[in-house]
């Protein structure tokens, strides 16, 4: 099974800081992805990749990045948080998406104040 | 685009039988999941269809029809611990999109 480990549990952050969220995978598998879960709303991809230094934006990459240098690493960037990114976010990776599914982190709860 | 329809709560009894509904409509279709999860955890892989027809692992089963978009997943011998939020998700290309999620709470 992929292992799929969040850096950070728990983060505040102000306003107009520039946020890193850090997701790091321990098997040599391409697929990696960034979702975050709202109540009421449900997992809303924000930026998925199947490769090193490939990205593809999701239904809602409006004022997020992501950065893929290794394979291994994948990071969401916030480039300059909002009290609307508050949010649950999950980093999830691939192997044999047909028997193991994805595999989640266990998640970074983001508050922005 | 895609839309992913399932009840938003359900209620069941211990030891007893329940089936999640999924509808959706997509653009493109790779299979279907289903997921778990439990408050304040990651959502945990439970089931993979592509083909129409049932597939049974244990204590759930998850049936897909894709003429008619639409997947069940069904708990039996239902157990406390089955009281969590499930996620249908189709996968149209690469990546998953997730329906909204139905709460079970299971009573005794």
């Amino acid at each position: 099974d992929v292992k799929v480990t969040q850096s950070s549990r728990y983060l505040v952050k102000r306003t107009g800081e520039k946020v890193f969220l850090e997701c790091v995978q321990d098997m040599d598998h391409e697929n990696m992805f960034w979702y975050r879960q709202d109540p009421g709303l449900g997992l809303r991809l924000i930026y998925f990749s199947y490769d090193v230094k490939m990205k593809e934006k999701g239904d809602i990459p409006e004022g997020y990045s992501v950065s893929r240098e290794k394979k291994e690493r994948f990071s969401l960037i916030l480039e300059s948080a909002s009290t609307n990114q508050t949010s649950m976010y999950l980093c999830a990776g691939s192997a044999e998406a047909r028997v193991y599914g994805y595999t989640f982190g266990s998640g970074t709860r983001l508050t922005v104040v | 685009g895609q839309n992913i329809d399932q009840p938003t709560e359900m209620t069941a009894t211990e030891g007893a039988i329940v089936q999640i509904n999924c509808t959706y409509q997509t653009s493109g279709f790779n299979g279907l999941f289903w997921y778990q999860q439990h408050a304040g955890e990651a959502p945990t892989f439970l089931s993979y269809n592509v083909l129409d027809g049932l597939e049974e692992k244990g204590r759930f089963s998850s049936f897909l029809s894709r003429s008619k978009g639409y997947s069940y997943l069904l708990l039996k011998e239902l157990q406390m611990k089955d009281s969590a939020s499930y996620l249908c998700a189709v996968m149209p290309g690469y990546a998953l999109n997730f329906g909204k999620g139905t709460s079970l709470l299971v009573t005794p």
